[in-house]
């Protein structure tokens, strides 16, 4: 029984590249969120989505991030263009039904690590 | 605005003392606080959570005990062990789903 799978673990991109970040859900959830952690800080909200809709973006920079969560596959957190700002690590959590009916278990993923040199 | 914040940043005791972490939060409008656990490079791990119509549930070791009046939340671990050594984090849970987190407390077990 998978949980929130991520990947890649590490990823590495040199300023001004594209970074494209994936979670799997865990089985039978189709409530996806993506949080940032800074070194040394807690985790911020980023992104909710629902599949094919963004239910909640207000954590999301406004220009070069962007996320999607099709009908089939992953979701995705693309980052266009990074700056070393961008540096660090990105969590999704997933949830079976609607955050705010259940209780506040929230199962995350490992997390990638994003590096930008 | 919003904000959970913790008082201590980092919190050391000696293996089979009971540990006391605490937060403070400023938004009364969440339902649900909640407590993560995250080990180094990894995820975080949910602990326990509370409604905000209880002062107090007790899970395995743990007890969370929430104090509307002050705005004050806490995890008590009982006995605890080198493996609880992690950062906590508080969390309180907003409409949707979205969590707010706090900084973090990084607990150290010393044997």
């Amino acid at each position: 029984n998978a949980g929130v799978m991520q990947n890649p673990r590490h990823l590495v991109r040199r300023r001004g590249q594209e970074a494209r970040l994936r979670c799997s859900p865990m089985k039978g959830h189709s409530h996806v969120y993506w949080y940032r952690q800074l070194p040394e800080e807690g985790l911020k909200f980023m992104v909710y989505l629902q599949k094919e809709n963004i239910i909640d973006e207000s954590g999301m920079p406004k220009e070069r991030f962007s996320a999607e969560f099709p009908k089939e596959g992953p979701s995705i957190l693309r980052i266009q263009q990074v700056v070393r700002g961008d540096s660090a690590a990105y969590f999704c959590a997933s949830s079976r039904d609607r955050g705010d009916i259940n209780t506040g278990e929230l199962f995350f993923g490992e997390g990638s690590r994003l590096t930008v040199l | 605005g919003e904000s959970v914040g913790l008082h201590l940043p980092t919190l050391s005791v000696q293996e089979g003392d009971n540990s006391i972490i605490n937060c403070a939060y400023s938004n009364s409008a969440s339902d649900y606080f909640i407590w993560y656990k995250q080990e180094s490079g990894k995820g975080p791990q949910f602990i326990i959570d509370i409604r905000s119509n209880m002062d107090k549930r007790q899970g395995q070791r743990v007890t969370v005990l929430l104090n509307k009046t002050v705005k004050h939340l806490s995890l008590q671990i009982a006995a605890t062990q080198p493996g609880d050594s992690a950062v906590y984090f508080c969390a309180e849970k907003f409409q949707g789903g979205k969590l707010i987190f706090g900084q973090g407390t990084e607990l150290s077990v010393k044997p």
